[in-house]
């Protein structure tokens, strides 16, 4: 399949945890990678797989997966942290590449 | 440090060819890698466009396909994307990046690391 799901916004109070989602058929066979995208800027990898972080990204965020789900988790979301999120991964063929169609979040 | 760059021109008429170039530094294409092409147009989501593994292979998105070449000059370091015929649904910000996928997960894991600025192109006459 070459679709990935996710919910167009969420809004997270300061310093709370917020869970962002991204379903598809692909996430059976593998796992998301996560992207922070502010405006006019380019997006920026913040978590891959279970728990993988580049180097420089905080703690805070972690990704998880289950089943044909992925989540990235925001833990004590910050201000800096209000963006759009998106989720990717390869298709279930391991041929072309899919994003989800993002999630605004909006820290309160 | 790993830097990519798009260029091209910023205005295409409907009907032509859209003619992108990433420049990369900081790593040579042909060491390993994929290299892609994703666009973002106005107030939407990230599209991937296509991608092209060092070796050569090309992965388009299908909905895409009939019209999109991504090749690789190693030469000068860069990578081209041209995309035929294209319409106002075309304008968007276009980027490039560098694609990894790993293996000694318990799935594999794909993501683009490092990404260019963007350039925006827009399709007018």
């Amino acid at each position: 399949s070459s679709e990935l799901t996710q919910d167009p916004a969420v809004s997270v109070a300061l310093g709370q945890t917020v869970r962002i989602t991204c379903q598809g058929d692909s996430l059976r066979s593998h796992y998301a990678s996560w992207y922070q995208q502010k405006p006019g800027r380019a997006p920026v990898l913040v978590a891959y797989a279970r728990g993988n972080r580049p180097s420089g990204i905080p703690d805070r965020f972690s990704g998880s997966s289950s089943g044909n789900t992925a989540s990235l988790t925001i833990t004590g979301a910050q201000a800096e942290d209000e963006a759009d999120y998106y989720c990717n991964s390869r298709d279930s063929n391991d041929n072309h590449v899919i994003f989800g169609g993002g999630t605004k979040v909006t820290v309160l | 440090q790993v830097q990519l760059q798009e260029s091209g021109p910023g205005l295409v008429k409907p009907s032509e060819t859209l003619s992108l170039t990433c420049v990369v530094s900081g790593y040579s294409i042909t060491s390993g890698f994929f290299w892609g092409w994703i666009r973002q147009a106005p107030g939407k989501g990230l599209e991937c466009i296509g991608s092209m593994y060092y070796s050569g292979s090309t992965y388009y998105n299908p909905s895409l396909n009939s019209r999109v070449t991504i090749s690789i000059d190693k030469s000068k370091n860069h990578f081209s994307l041209e995309l035929d015929s294209v319409t106002a649904a075309d304008t968007a910000v276009y980027y490039c990046a560098r694609g990894e996928q790993r293996s000694g997960f318990d799935y594999p894991i794909f993501y683009f690391e490092y990404w260019g600025r963007g350039t925006v192109v827009t399709v007018s006459s």
